[in-house]
């Protein structure tokens, strides 16, 4: 079965620097990879996806992600966040051209900081 | 374009009543998920539904609670009797497809239903 790990419960970051969320994924077979943002009191929306193709993926709001196979990661990136950008981010996975369930991750809190 | 839409959205209930937690998908979708979100487990898959049927229900946290989508456009998730454990915030998500060949991959999440059992 799949999984999905984000090492990291919380990630404090200034306003405009830069930020890495962490996703490591395991699997049997091959994957499609998302990365869904929940901001306060809201359901999840999604910010991206890798299906195939260009391993760097381009989200909304400024958001990438790089699909690292050998290292069975799944990062998201921004260059330069903004204080709107605070929100829960969720890493998931679901098992290629299966109609399968996707697997969340437990979720990284993004604090912006002034 | 109305999305999922969830009721109610906030429930405060007691211990041992039983709570309905009700959904509508968007037009057109054959998934339906029920999730259930807490501080100390982070989002859980409870019960999927493709067209209707009951796909995977080992999320199902025990007999207490259950699901049924009667039709297209309804699911209901029940918990009876309720404990406060089972305080969380629930949510529902749709999809058109889900991992095939032509699928966008993306659920489309309601509001959620923010459930306090006392």
């Amino acid at each position: 079965a799949q999984s999905v790990t984000q090492l990291d419960s919380q990630v404090p970051v200034f306003e405009e620097a830069p930020v890495e969320l962490r996703c490591n994924y395991s699997s049997s077979v091959s994957v499609y990879l998302f990365w869904y943002v929940q901001y306060p009191n809201q359901g999840l929306q999604l910010l991206l996806k890798y299906l195939s193709g260009s391993t760097l993926v381009k989200g909304i709001n400024g958001f990438e992600a790089e699909f690292n196979k050998s290292q069975t990661s799944f990062h998201l990136r921004k260059p330069s966040v903004h204080i709107s950008d605070t929100a829960e981010y969720f890493c998931a996975v679901t098992r290629m051209n299966r109609d399968d369930k996707i697997i969340f991750g437990k979720g990284t809190r993004l604090h912006i900081l002034p | 374009d109305a999305g999922v839409i969830q009721s109610p959205r906030h429930e405060v209930t007691e211990m041992g009543q039983e709570v309905t937690l009700r959904c509508k998908p968007i037009s057109g979708h054959d998934y339906l998920f029920w999730y259930r979100q807490t501080m100390m487990r982070g989002l859980e898959l409870l019960i999927y539904f493709n067209n209707n049927v009951p796909i995977d229900d080992s999320g199902m946290p025990e007999d207490r609670f259950s699901a049924k989508m009667p039709n297209a456009s309804f699911s209901t998730l029940k918990i009876q009797p309720s404990e406060p454990r089972d305080s969380a915030v629930y949510f529902c998500a749709s999809s058109l497809l889900l991992a095939g060949p032509v699928s966008t991959g993306e659920l489309f999440f309601g509001e959620g239903s923010r459930l306090t059992v006392l």
